[in-house]
């Protein structure tokens, strides 16, 4: 099976603009989790879908936003970027959504803002 | 929400040698608790995980202990090498569905 993607790669974005990323899971797979990651924060969780629907949501503002469509790809938008907003985006897929099952990642997005 | 703390840090050891990653959390509901390695420029991949209904689990030259009591669980490797040299990531993901990720532990094993 194909793994996790994710587009575009590499972004640069200026402060104020909005961005949408997309992520494909795993073939089969129906819930999609998106993580920020920089430096001095780590991994940090932002929301999962499973059947387009938000479950949870991490402790980000309001400006980060998602959605999942029914055949599981996902994307997330940021609106009013902001400096702080530049990361590795992060998105993972697993299979049933039960929780105790494995996230397999893709290879992320990574957002300069300027 | 749930709470991951990871120490050490930075680890460095010498080829050969043992490395042991410790992480703590604070929900007693977290029931599934894996870890990821990142190298440099890559995407985290799953190197092991442990359910709450588990006490230890091994695969070749890792390890993975879970003490529920004291809510910590730690990553083992024996024999290290220099490939594994990487970021280590621990979670713990309770009845929600985020899993919540310490800060990481950056490992260098020299020759």
């Amino acid at each position: 099976k194909a793994g996790v993607t994710q587009t575009p790669r590499y972004l640069i974005k200026t402060r104020g603009q909005q961005v949408t990323l997309s992520c494909s899971p795993i073939s089969g797979h129906r819930s999609v989790s998106w993580y920020q990651q920089t430096p001095g924060q780590g991994l940090q969780f932002l929301f999962e879908y499973f059947s387009e629907t938000q479950r949870n949501k991490g402790n980000f503002p309001g400006r980060f936003s998602g959605r999942q469509f029914s055949n599981s790809r996902s994307e997330m938008n940021v609106s009013t970027l902001e400096l702080g907003d530049s990361a590795l985006y992060l998105c993972a897929s697993s299979a049933a959504g039960q929780g105790a099952e494995t996230q397999y990642f893709g290879p992320g997005t990574r957002l300069l803002v300027l | 929400g749930e709470n991951v703390e990871q120490h050490p840090s930075t680890l460095s050891v010498q080829e050969g040698d043992s490395a042991v990653i410790k992480c703590t959390y604070s929900d007693s509901a977290s029931n599934y608790f894996p870890w990821y390695k990142q190298e440099l420029g890559k995407r985290p991949q799953l190197i092991i995980d442990i359910r709450s209904n588990v006490g230890e689990k091994k695969d070749q030259r890792i390890a993975v202990t879970l003490n529920k009591t004291a809510k910590h669980f730690s990553l083992h490797i024996t024999e290290t090498q220099p490939e594994d040299s990487a970021v280590y990531f621990c979670a713990a993901i309770g009845p929600g569905y985020a899993l919540n990720f310490g800060k990481g532990t950056s490992l260098l094993v020299t020759p």
